[in-house]
């Protein structure tokens, strides 16, 4: 199967810094999408991004399909963005989801 | 946005009995429904797509006879874990798409934490 590696695997932040996170796959891959966990468990959608460049608030997201790697942009951290950052990718036309290992975020004040 | 319910949110049980846990989604009709399972400190593993009125498709590894899904309508997944041991002790957490929500993207439950004693 695909290979995805998320970087880095942790994460501790300065309350107002900026980081940036990267999804690297092994092969080709469909529909890739990143989610935030909090801490209670509770996984939210952030971007459905097979390629391009999105933006949402403080958050943004580049993936270039042709070199396999899509990249989360967090600016001015928040504590509330602590958690871990998922990236992950559509195995079938099902809609059924490959995950990434994660980025565990923590953001101290 | 849409909105998928679990319930129970934490449920704890002795070993050899089964749990049932119910996924829904609120606001939108969900032909198809996940079932993942995430263990501590790690990431989500797919057990199962849950089809309405046809039977699960599970994973490989995952024992369909243990891990018993029903779809019975268009918004409740079941997932009932049958004599349950300690190694089935995980946080499960169910995802649903709403096809009319435009972009291919998933809702997830809020989870359901089991701890098997």
């Amino acid at each position: 199967g695909i290979q995805v590696e998320q970087s880095p695997p942790d994460l501790i932040l300065q309350e107002g810094a900026n980081s940036t996170l990267r999804c690297n796959f092994s092969d080709s891959v469909n529909n890739l999408q990143w989610f935030h966990q909090n801490p209670w468990g509770q996984l939210i959608n952030l971007f459905y991004i097979p390629s391009g460049t999105k933006q949402n608030g403080r958050l943004s997201a580049t993936t270039v399909a042709t070199e396999r790697y899509s990249l989360l942009y967090i600016s001015s951290s928040q504590t509330t963005d602590s958690g871990v950052y998922f990236c992950a990718y559509e195995t079938d036309s099902w809609g059924k989801l490959q995950f990434g290992a994660g980025t565990q975020v923590v953001v101290t004040p | 946005g849409a909105v998928v319910s679990q319930h129970p949110s934490r449920v704890i049980c002795k070993s050899g009995t089964s749990v049932k846990i119910e996924c829904r989604s609120l606001d939108f009709q969900a032909t198809t429904m996940f079932w993942y399972r995430q263990f501590p400190k790690q990431s989500l593993m797919l057990m199962a797509t849950s089809n309405e009125g046809s039977k699960a498709t599970y994973e490989q590894g995952v024992e369909k006879d243990k891990f018993l899904i029903n779809h019975a309508s268009l918004t409740l997944s079941t997932l009932t874990v049958t004599s349950a041991h300690p190694e089935d002790s995980s946080f499960y957490i169910c995802s649903a798409r709403d096809p009319g929500g435009g972009a291919r993207t998933q809702y997830f439950g809020p989870g359901t934490r089991l701890t098997v004693l």
